[in-house]
């Protein structure tokens, strides 16, 4: 299998504060692993691509330095959303793959941040 | 550039009967198709993909998908419907020949089922 898990599932904040999202490959090596935002009813939108070892790459109009995202090892990758706003509210979502080539992409359960 | 479009918002069918969801593509070179499903609060998972070779693919859960490039199609069916496959159901489209393989996803087919 391939399965990846986020934590937490799910997080309620302050306005102002930081929270960190994991998201590990549990049964494999993951080179790239992407970060997704989900509004209520809405599709999947790509925030960031994330490579071990390098810097992440954001998709235009997303915030780098409030979406903080660290690639340290093959198995794990986090987001944290820095001084978050109740706009931040969302369902993240992150994926990984195996390899760089173009190849499936497996999903985590997803983390539902509310920010008061 | 890539787009996915799938022009059902919500789908109902009875329990038992066929299903089909719609999927058409943009994309100039040829592409990776993946059919996911959500379940609500709950992350993506894989129903089936096409990289190559047969366009008629298997996935789980009794589904499959036939991908037709004369009309940039790529629907997904299944011959009898369970309710427990009511669920949002997203086609993909993803970069082929060693990019990073992003995915551009459609807005979603919401499934429910009528018992």
């Amino acid at each position: 299998g391939a399965v990846v898990s986020q934590h937490p599932s799910w997080v309620i904040c302050k306005s102002g504060t930081s929270v960190k999202i994991e998201c590990r490959s549990l049964d494999f090596q993951a080179t790239t692993m992407f970060w997704y935002r989900q509004f209520p009813k809405q599709s999947l939108m790509l925030m960031a691509t994330s490579n071990e070892g390098s810097k992440a790459t954001y998709e235009q109009g997303v915030e780098k330095d409030k979406f903080l995202i660290n690639h340290a090892s093959l198995t794990l990758s986090t987001l944290t959303v820095t001084s978050a706003h109740p706009e931040d509210s969302s369902f993240y979502i992150c994926s990984a793959k195996k390899d760089r080539v173009a190849d499936t992409q497996y999903f985590g359960p997803g983390t539902r941040l509310t920010v008061l | 550039a890539q787009s996915v479009t799938q022009p059902d918002i919500h789908i109902t069918v009875s329990e038992g009967a066929s299903l089909e969801l719609r999927c058409n593509y943009s994309y100039g070179a040829t592409p990776y198709l993946f059919w996911y499903v959500q379940s609500p609060g709950q992350g993506l998972q894989l129903l089936l993909k096409y990289f190559s070779g047969d366009t008629l693919v298997q996935g789980i859960k009794g589904f499959e998908a036939e991908f037709k490039r004369s009309q940039s199609s790529f629907n997904l069916r299944k011959p009898s419907v369970h309710w427990s496959d009511a669920a949002e159901y997203f086609c993909a489209v993803g970069a082929s020949g060693g990019s990073q393989g992003n995915l551009i996803f459609g807005k979603g087919t919401k499934l429910s089922v009528k018992p």
